[in-house]
């Protein structure tokens, strides 16, 4: 079935550096990719959503300069949390989209402490 | 826009015994996906179970099934037999075009 690689699977970096994050489909052209935030027992929230080869769209309250993705290819994207705060930490999920098909895969997600 | 609702924060079932979940959503449209995912402590988020609106037959997955009712916008999920391994927490999404909508999810406790 169809596999979504995400890494690291876990990420400590100091306050005011940058992070980055990879979400690869490792068996299908993932069209469009989700990037998700999850606070501990509570649901996922959609950050943003992006396709290949055009700039992402963020839900509203999500900073763009903050939170930079790219989709670069039809099985890579990448978040990049800049001048990461400790307030930033949390758990990151990817999932990818496979254009014609109504079906979602997930990575395995990022854990990010900012110390 | 759309909306998901997990009325149930919590869920307990002894094992063997079965449960259900229940979930509610809000959408004006008539073509959709709704859809039950599994999220154990690994946080791996797993696919339980897909609905195409357009279907009347409930969906089904070996011990677990849907209560699809469209016009009440209602999609329960139905475990039978409940295993150990069924611990995690349960979220219900719907979607239309490319985007999902999750509810607030539902953490189910399994009893030996």
């Amino acid at each position: 079935g169809a596999v979504v690689s995400q890494h690291p699977s876990w990420v400590i970096c100091k306050s005011g550096t940058s992070v980055k994050i990879e979400c690869r489909s490792l068996d299908f052209q993932a069209t469009t990719m989700f990037w998700y935030r999850q606070f501990p027992k509570q649901s996922l929230m959609l950050m943003a959503t992006s396709n290949e080869g055009s700039k992402a769209t963020y839900e509203q309250g999500v900073e763009k300069d903050k939170f930079l993705i790219n989709h670069a290819s039809l099985t890579l994207s990448t978040l990049t949390v800049t001048s990461a705060h400790p307030e930033d930490s949390s758990f990151y999920i990817c999932s990818a989209h496979e254009a014609g098909l109504a079906g979602y895969t997930f990575g395995s997600g990022t854990r990010l402490t900012v110390v | 826009a759309q909306t998901v609702t997990q009325s149930q924060p919590e869920m307990s079932v002894q094992e063997a015994e079965t449960v259900t979940l229940s979930c509610t959503y809000d959408t004006s449209e008539s073509d959709y996906y709704l859809f039950w995912y599994k999220q154990p402590p690994s946080r791996q988020m797993i696919l339980v179970i897909r609905q195409e609106a357009y279907k009347q037959q409930n969906a089904t997955e070996n011990r677990f099934s849907v209560n699809f009712q469209k016009a009440a916008k209602s999609f329960s999920l139905k475990i039978s037999d409940s295993q150990l391994g069924d611990a995690a927490m349960y979220f219900c999404a719907y979607s239309r075009g490319n985007k999902l909508v999750f509810g607030a999810g539902t953490i189910l406790r399994v009893k030996s």
